[in-house]
């Protein structure tokens, strides 16, 4: 069955370093995998998606993910964090196979200290 | 978050009642589900249905009962609420399969359940 480890659920960076968001995968077949942000009390919001197009990913508001099959990672990343990226990131797969829906890592949580 | 609708956004229930959350979407989608999110737990896949009259069971089904009698609706039931049952709930639904690279998945806001 596929699945996804978020390798960190709470990473601490300063506004305007770099943020590292590791995620690690496990999928039988090349996976279709994604990155959603939820600020507090709120929805969830589509960051990127990897579709086996390219393996760098751009998303919105800065941020990238680049999907390494040889390490079964699809970490994300931003070169400057701001105040406003502070909030919940979830790494998800969607099974290669079947209709079972997507499945969802545990969450890592951002904070950006000023 | 446009196209699925989700009531209510909150609500408090007491042990042993039960309850509907609502979720219609107006897309034509076939492809809806629904997810439980709790603190470290990420969002947990409950029921989810791929079209009308066809729904199939997810990660965390027990004390929940789904039906899918219209491509618009996917209410979820709770058939007698317990504590642990307090949690965000989600909607999502697509127009196909998940992984589709031109598909776009929708979720709608969350509905806050309080069981007391």
């Amino acid at each position: 069955a596929q699945s996804v480890t978020q390798l960190d659920s709470h990473v601490s960076v300063s506004e305007g370093t770099p943020v590292l968001l590791r995620c690690n995968y496990s999928s039988s077949y090349s996976p279709s995998l994604f990155w959603y942000v939820q600020h507090p009390n709120k929805g969830l919001q589509l960051l990127l998606k990897y579709t086996s197009a390219a393996t760098l990913v751009k998303g919105i508001n800065g941020f990238e993910a680049e999907f390494k099959k040889s390490e079964t990672s699809f970490h994300l990343t931003k070169p400057s964090a701001h105040m406003s990226d502070a909030a919940e990131y979830f790494c998800v797969v969607s099974p290669f196979s079947g209709n079972t829906p997507l499945v969802f890592g545990k969450g890592t949580r951002l904070s950006v200290i000023a | 978050n446009a196209g699925v609708t989700q009531t209510p956004k909150f609500q408090v229930l007491k042990t042993g009642q039960s309850m509907t959350l609502q979720c219609a979407q107006d897309m034509n989608h076939e492809y809806m589900s629904w997810y439980r999110q709790d603190p470290g737990m990420g969002l947990r896949l409950i029921h989810y249905s791929v079209g009308a009259g066809i729904t199939d069971q997810g990660e965390v089904p027990n004390g929940y009962n789904v039906s899918r009698s219209t491509t618009e609706d996917f209410p979820l039931r709770l058939l007698s609420a317990a504590p642990s049952q307090t949690s965000v709930y989600f909607c999502a639904s697509a127009k196909g399969a998940y992984r589709d690279p031109g598909n776009t998945i929708y979720f709608g806001e969350g509905s806050w359940l309080t069981v007391v």
